[in-house]
């Protein structure tokens, strides 16, 4: 059973404009939320984190938005540059969850320039 | 520090061989992982040790896989037999602490493909 899920395997944004990445989780005891990205024939890099304290987290061209009553978080690329072409992974975790992460499926950005 | 080494890159081989994919973990990290990337599971935790000490292994899919941790410096994830099913790309990757609050850190993968 997936208990985070990413519902758009891809995704094309215009290079500039903002890129809007979705993940949602049924697991009410997560309470770190992160994103990886992984280039092709490489290994997923971590990106940024989240805190179920916080609602946002801003980290230059990237945020992270919680809503932990919807159960959901996103990423923004604001604005978006062909570098960022990758696919995008959400992964949660929890005290009570756990002590792992689980991560969703990915969703693969293509920035068009 | 050269990060998670894995090795080999790719793997072809045939239904029934056996398969071992090794793992070098950052030095000075506590924890080990070995997931595996399908497209329509994503990336799966198999199995992660605690300084050597294998912790939950309830990923393994079943008794074909088993997986190692010898020395702080050195894993081993090994099939046998093998299958076609278990084509996919494995990740080890490690962290300096609890992983529930920590950075993992991936190996760039090994591709295995199994014929």
């Amino acid at each position: 059973d997936q208990q985070v899920k990413q519902n758009s395997p891809s995704l094309s944004v215009q290079e500039g404009r903002i890129s809007i990445l979705n993940c949602d989780y049924t697991n009410s005891m997560f309470d770190y939320f992160l994103w990886y990205k992984k280039y092709p024939a490489e290994g997923p890099t971590f990106l940024i984190s989240i805190s179920s304290i916080k609602d946002k987290n801003e980290d230059g061209r990237f945020t992270v938005f919680l809503n932990k009553s919807a159960k959901h978080l996103s990423l923004h690329i604001v604005p978006s540059q062909p570098g960022d072409s990758a696919v995008y992974f959400c992964a949660a975790s929890g005290l009570q969850a756990g002590n792992q992460f689980y991560f969703g499926t990915g969703t693969s950005l293509t920035v068009i320039p | 520090d050269a990060g998670v080494i894995q090795s080999p890159r790719h793997e072809v081989t045939e239904m029934g061989q056996e398969v071992t994919l090794r793992c070098k973990p950052i030095s000075g990290h506590d924890y080990l992982f070995w997931y595996r990337q399908t497209m329509m599971r994503g990336l799966e935790l198999l199995i992660y040790f605690n300084n050597n000490v294998p912790i939950d292994d309830s990923g393994m899919p079943e008794d074909r896989f088993s997986a190692k941790m010898p020395n702080a410096s050195f894993s081993t994830l090994k099939i046998q037999p093998s299958e076609p099913r278990d084509s996919a790309v494995y990740f080890c990757a490690s962290s300096p602490g609890t992983p529930k609050y920590n950075e993992q850190f991936f190996g760039p993968g090994t591709r295995l493909t199994v014929l």
